[in-house]
């Protein structure tokens, strides 16, 4: 597409829910990059994808996340049982590979866990 | 990891006038990049500048990698260039961005 899609734009979600999150890339870029923007966290790294392997997952911040990319395009991430401090924008990105490539942002998800 | 630094965090501007923000960064870097955060939470692309210089319209931006640290200029600023900028670098062996805390632009008319 011609930028980088996010659904839904907008989650409420009561606690200890699941959530899925989508990410659409630009097409045609191999890199897919999950951040976290939040009031006292500023924009967290939380997972990056090349192709469909994660080589770097440092940034979940604990295990009820996880994310998959089939195809080597569409991903989503995953929150089990949400908490309130999962409240946040979750940001996709993509870029054309890793390492000294320009990355471009969807829109984002805004989630609130009530 | 890497540190980034942004100033000033804070900045009122009157239409017209001129700015500059600065990004500092602590380590070697591949990749850095300045993004303003619009009223509605986008990230919208300014520069991929990891060195040199660079103009687009009323901005442009300067990166001196081997003193860490990039500038990005605003002139003649407008009302809707208000918003937040972030300046991004990739520091190897890493790929992902690590972001600095941002600088708050408010330009009144």
């Amino acid at each position: 597409g011609a930028g980088v899609s996010q659904s839904p734009s907008n989650k409420v979600t009561e606690k200890g829910k699941d959530v899925e999150l989508r990410c659409d890339p630009i097409s045609g870029h191999t890199a897919l990059y999950w951040y976290r923007q939040s009031l006292g966290q500023g924009l967290e790294f939380l997972i990056y994808f090349q192709g469909n392997s994660a080589p770097d997952k440092s940034g979940l911040p604990s295990d009820r996340f996880s994310a998959e990319r089939t195809g080597g395009s569409v991903s989503t991430l995953t929150i089990q049982r949400t908490q309130q401090e999962d409240s946040a924008v979750y940001l996709c990105a993509s870029s054309l590979g890793l390492r000294s490539t320009e990355a471009f942002f969807g829109q984002g998800t805004r989630l609130t866990v009530v | 990891g890497i540190q980034v630094e942004q100033s000033p965090p804070d900045l009122i501007l009157q239409e017209g006038a001129n700015s500059t923000l600065r990004c500092n960064f602590s380590d070697s870097v591949n990749n850095l990049q300045w993004f303003h955060q619009n009223p509605w939470g986008q990230l919208i692309n300014l520069f991929y500048i990891p060195s040199g210089t660079k103009q687009n319209g009323r901005l442009s931006a300067t990166t001196v990698a081997t003193e860490r640290y990039s500038l990005l200029y605003i002139s003649s600023s407008q009302t809707t260039d208000s918003g937040v900028y972030f300046c991004a670098v990739e520091n190897p062996p890493n790929y992902k961005l690590t972001f600095g805390k941002g600088t708050l632009l408010t330009v009144n008319p």
